[in-house]
């Protein structure tokens, strides 16, 4: 069965900051593994996919996630924060037919 | 990419009562799906919905509470019946784009329902 876990519900950090956001996956078989954010009172937007293509994958908003098959993270980084950036984060792996979600994230940018 | 609207984007209803909830994509898609996101919390999914076919219901979720209809390959309904306030959540449309290694799911804006 496919999971993912998000540590830490509730993340700050100042503006200009380094931003991390952890994902840890649980999956039988090589996952499909994406980021997605989710503004105020909007729907949820694809940041970012792994696919198996490459370990490191880019993007939308300056947003990165490097897959490690040995620690089962997918963790997103970004090197400085804005404070555009406050928003919900979602981590989540296709499994069978079907997304399963993570917790979310709170990401607060403190200026 | 898909684009997604919804309507009504938000409703206050008395309990009781019954809403329908419509998704549009501009695109025909196989699989659409439906999601409850209860106040803080994440994405829980409700159904899918393949046109041609019944909708399939995740465990905790009946048809006979939220019917789903899948008329065509772009259009899908979820009605909340007979609702409680407990139903008062954001209720999300979603559809899945590409093929194996390369699929993406695409959200719709959401459906702010307050059950009184």
């Amino acid at each position: 069965a496919q999971s993912v876990t998000q540590l830490g519900s509730h993340v700050s950090v100042s503006e200009g900051a380094l931003v991390l956001l952890r994902c840890n996956y649980s999956s039988s078989v090589p996952p499909y593994l994406f980021w997605y954010v989710q503004y105020p009172n909007q729907g949820l937007q694809l940041l970012l996919k792994y696919t198996s293509a490459a370990t490191l994958v880019k993007g939308i908003n300056g947003f990165e996630a490097e897959f490690k098959k040995s620690e089962t993270s997918f963790h997103l980084t970004k090197p400085s924060a804005h404070m555009s950036d406050a928003a919900e984060y979602f981590c989540a792996v296709r499994g069978g037919n079907q997304f399963y979600f993570g917790t979310g994230t709170s990401l607060t940018v403190i200026p | 990419s898909a684009v997604i609207s919804q309507k009504p984007s938000r409703d206050i209803c008395q309990r009781g009562t019954s809403l329908t909830i419509q998704c549009q994509v501009d695109s025909q898609v196989t699989m659409m799906f439906w999601y409850r996101q209860q106040p803080g919390q994440s994405l829980t999914l409700i159904a899918t919905a393949n046109q041609g076919s019944e909708a399939t219901y995740e465990s905790g979720f009946v048809i006979d509470k939220f019917p789903i209809s899948r008329p065509n390959l772009t259009f899908s309904t979820l009605t909340v019946s007979n609702m409680s306030p407990e139903d008062s959540s954001i209720y999300l449309c979603s559809v899945e784009i590409g093929s194996t290694g390369a699929y993406e799911q695409y959200f719709g804006p959401g459906t702010r329902l307050t059950v009184t």
